[in-house]
């Protein structure tokens, strides 16, 4: 089974302190996504890579950034938190082959106060 | 652009009742995909099924059902003889078939409350 890893399940901080969301998979995808889910607008695109060192914009990429080092792991930075995103967040990979779903970790609920 | 549309919000219906989960979608593409998924109260979103434009056939899948009528652009979904364990926040979600190296777009999502 493919393993989506987010290294927190809750997470805290303050208004402008910089935070790091971790996310690790197991089976070599090429493709990790980080979505973010708020209730009644369901999942949106932040970022999304599709290989190491790559990245591309998703819908709501403001005030966000990623980091994909290592194949197996893609890191979103908010790099000055605010109330606004406080939020769940969702980290994904697929491989590339067509019409391949997305395995989803278990989310991160973040609170910035 | 592509777009994801489930208009209810939140559906409870009674145990052993049937309920139809509706998406509706838009794309330009003549190649895409079709996706459903389930996040239980856990948080974690189970992967249900998946089909291509091509292919119009529905599939049932013991309880669970999906129509998919590419003439109105939905892919509904029909849960069964409901049990208190379907209740869930269920999305539906649509990729471009050019690449894989695409996101999917997903709707906003139904929550089915089943009470015993």
């Amino acid at each position: 089974d493919v393993k989506v890893t987010q290294s927190s399940r809750y997470l805290v901080k303050r208004t402008g302190e910089k935070v790091f969301l971790e996310c690790v998979q197991d089976m070599d995808h090429e493709n990790m996504f980080w979505y973010r889910q708020d209730p009644g607008l369901g999942l949106r695109l932040i970022y999304f890579s599709y290989d190491v060192k790559m990245k591309e914009k998703g819908d709501i990429p403001e005030g966000y950034s990623v980091s994909r080092e290592k194949k197996e792991r893609f890191s979103l930075i908010l790099e000055s938190a605010s109330t606004n995103q406080t939020s769940m967040y969702l980290c994904a990979s697929s491989p590339q082959t067509l019409g391949s779903p997305l395995h989803f970790g278990n989310g991160t609920r973040l609170t910035v106060t | 652009a592509q777009k994801v549309t489930q208009a209810q919000t939140e559906i409870s219906v009674v145990e052993k009742e049937d309920v139809t989960l509706d998406c509706v979608y838009e794309t330009r593409d003549t190649t895409y995909y079709l996706f459903w998924y389930k996040q239980p109260p856990s948080g974690e979103l189970v992967f249900l099924i998946r089909r291509n434009s091509f292919d119009e056939q529905n599939e049932i899948s013991g309880r669970y059902s999906w129509n998919f009528q590419k003439s109105t652009s939905s892919f509904n979904f029909t849960i069964t003889a409901s049990q208190v364990v379907d209740s869930a926040v269920y999305f539906c979600a649509l990729n471009r078939g050019d690449t894989g190296r695409r996101a999917l777009t997903f709707g906003s999502g139904t929550r089915l409350q089943v009470q015993p």
